[in-house]
Order: structure tokens, then C-alpha cells, then sequence
């Protein structure tokens, strides 16, 4: 079945440091990809998607491309900040009904 | 901020007590989700609706029912509620009709704790 692989955490780096949280997946069709970012206490948000091969998706200064010929949507960022300690997910959806098919998520903690 | 509210937002329970949660939205959303997080297993989906009266089964459905009697309301029930159920839910809308490039809303989220 369709399924979500996500680099286990936490993944511990310092301010200003470069971010990859590596994310690849395995889906009979051609699916969207979505990372979603969830602050502590939070519900999860939306942080970015792509929905064909080659798309890369950005906000906040992250980045992913989505990477059919590998399989991978890696999340990038050039230079975190403190602000950015969260759980991020990697998620699939290809369903006609848009179910989301899950990572087990990567805690993030960036230290001063 | 899209409109999602769970209630309640934290509960603790007895074991073999009945439980309801409830997922509000003023979106007006055609499709509505109920997911559980625990630790190591990011999020699995208990049971979604693309409807009103209209559900369907997720991964982890055993032991829990739903209703969706409008379109703004979906309530997830624990007939009995059990220890391994202790978790946090997650209640999600998708309005459906973006395509692929649909995203999903989530509410805040109910810590439920079964003793």
C-alpha cells in the first residue's frame, strides 16, 4: 500500500545551521506530497505542498521538490532559527476522497 | 485561520465509559477526518466523511463510531473506552474541491486520557 518514510528524530542543529529532513514514499499512483509543520501544542498546518514531478513547494524559507524519479519530496532550509523547533510531517494524498497518508513525523529543536 | 473547533480539548476518562468528541467547522467542508497521534506513529486516520450521513472507515477504526448529521458537525464516539485509546485526536476538513491541490485544516486538538 501507499506509504509515507520519514528520517526519525529529533534532529538537533544550531541557529543559522542548513536544514534536510528526508522524506521519500511509495504510492501506486501519482500523488500530491505536503509537508505540515505542528508548533508544540498545536494542531498540524499546512507548511507546503507540490503536485506534479519537478514542483517545488516553498514557504517561511523552506523548501521541497518533489522527485518522482527518486521518489522524495526532502524539506530544505538554508539557515534556521529557534522559531522553527516543531514536528514536521511528510504526507501523500491520492485518494479521491483526499485522505492523507502519514510520516511518523521529525521533532526538530534548534539551540541558540 | 480556517474555522475548526474541537471539544472538548482535554478529557480524562474511567475505562468502559462511553466518550464523545466533537469536531465543529465553519467552512462548510464537504470532507471531515478524525485522526489519532501517537508517539512513533505520526498520525493514522480513524474514520473520515465526504458527506453529510456519508462515513467511511479508516486504519485504526476498531472501537470507535461516528455520526455526521450536518454538515458542520462530525462526532467521533468511544463505546468503551479502553487504555490504549488514551491519545490525542485531531479532527481535519478538506473542502474538496481544489483538485490535487487541496489542503487539509486542522483543529487543535483533544488530549483524552482513559484510566
Amino acid at each position: 500500500g501507499d506509504s509515507v518514510t520519514q528520517m526519525e528524530g529529533p534532529v538537533t542543529l544550531s541557529e543559522e545551521a542548513f536544514l534536510t529532513i528526508n522524506c521519500t514514499y511509495t504510492a501506486t499512483g501519482y500523488p500530491s506530497l505536503f509537508w505540515y509543520v505542528q508548533y508544540p501544542g498545536e494542531g498540524l498546518q499546512l507548511l507546503l505542498k507540490a503536485t506534479k514531478a519537478d514542483d517545488k513547494g516553498s514557504n517561511k524559507g523552506f523548501e521541497a521538490t518533489y522527485r518522482k524519479e527518486t521518489t522524495s519530496f526532502h524539506l530544505e532550509k538554508g539557515s534556521v532559527q529557534v522559531s522553527d523547533s516543531a514536528v514536521y510531517f511528510c504526507a501523500l494524498t491520492i485518494d479521491s476522497n483526499y485522505q492523507l497518508i502519514w510520516g511518523a513525523g521529525t521533532k526538530l529543536i534548534i539551540k541558540p | 485561520d480556517a474555522g475548526i473547533t474541537q471539544s472538548p480539548r482535554h478529557k480524562v476518562t474511567e475505562t468502559g465509559t462511553p466518550v464523545t468528541l466533537r469536531c465543529h467547522q465553519t467552512e462548510n467542508h464537504r470532507y471531515m477526518y478524525w485522526y489519532r497521534q501517537d508517539p512513533g506513529h505520526g498520525l493514522r486516520l480513524i474514520h473520515y466523511s465526504y458527506g453529510v450521513k456519508d462515513t467511511d472507515k479508516g486504519e485504526v477504526s476498531d472501537g470507535y463510531s461516528v455520526s455526521r448529521s450536518k454538515t458542520e458537525d462530525f462526532l467521533l464516539t468511544l463505546e468503551s473506552a479502553t487504555s490504549s485509546q488514551t491519545s490525542v485526536y485531531f479532527c481535519a476538513i478538506n473542502g474538496g474541491t481544489g483538485g490535487r491541490n487541496t489542503e487539509a485544516f486542522f483543529g487543535q486538538g483533544t488530549r483524552l486520557t482513559v484510566v
